[in-house]
């Protein structure tokens, strides 16, 4: 099983800061990963795809990058909207997801 | 715009099967491009991927569930099912439905259903 890494596991930013979250693969997964975005009471958000492929609808404010064991995701500046816990998924080999960042209000 | 919508026992008893259905809306399950997954979420937990599984019923599981796993697809009814034997307080979780994006290697999910709590208790 491919472990996942996320850090922080909490993250206090002010609004209109930027925000870097990090997520380590236990090996290489190439550049198959995903991020999301889950705020309370609701299903996970697709952000990223393919580690720096923005979905569908999503602000350019978000950015993906790295690729092997290292990624970030980057919000260059936080909107109240933000406010969530991100999930980093690899699915290189079967699927799995780390455990989360809560980036909160500071 | 696609819609999955989970349904099934927000109970179930210690020992007994978890059985869950997805229905799928505003787009074919059997479309040959996409898989269809279920993912849990323990209170206050991270995500868990169960397993997924294509439109002609070929199917991938997580290896630590896979024992106790079955996922099955109708899709005359557009939807897809999932049943998870010999249920422990363990499994209690928040239940999502997804539709899989194959992409390079496996599935990334852009489309999610809402949740269902299942609870395990006596």
């Amino acid at each position: 099983e491919i472990v996942m890494t996320q850090s922080p596991a909490t993250l206090s930013v002010s609004p209109g800061e930027r925000a870097t979250l990090s997520c380590r693969a236990s090996q290489s997964v190439t550049s198959n990963l995903a991020w999301y975005q889950q705020k309370p009471g609701q299903a996970p958000r697709l952000l990223i795809y393919g580690a720096s492929t923005r979905a569908t609808g999503i602000p350019a404010r978000f950015s993906g990058s790295g690729s092997g064991t290292e990624f970030t995701l980057t919000i260059s500046s936080l909107q109240s909207e933000d406010f969530a816990v991100y999930y980093c998924q690899q699915y290189n080999y079967w699927l799995t997801f780390g455990g989360g960042t809560k980036v909160e209000v500071k | 715009q696609l819609q999955l919508q989970e349904s099934g026992p927000g109970l179930v008893k210690p020992s007994e099967t978890l059985s869950l259905t997805c229905t799928v809306s505003d787009d074919s399950i059997s479309s040959n491009i996409y898989y269809w997954g279920w993912i849990r979420q323990p209170p206050e937990k991270g995500l868990e991927w169960i397993g997924s599984i294509y439109y002609s019923g070929s199917t991938y599981y997580n290896p630590s569930l896979k024992s106790r796993v079955t996922i099955s697809v109708d899709t005359s009814k557009n939807q897809f099912s999932l049943k998870l034997s010999s249920v422990t307080a363990a499994d209690t979780a928040v239940y999502y439905c997804a539709r899989g994006v194959p992409f390079s290697s496996l599935d990334y999910f852009d489309y999610w259903g809402q949740g269902t709590l299942v609870t395990v208790s006596s």
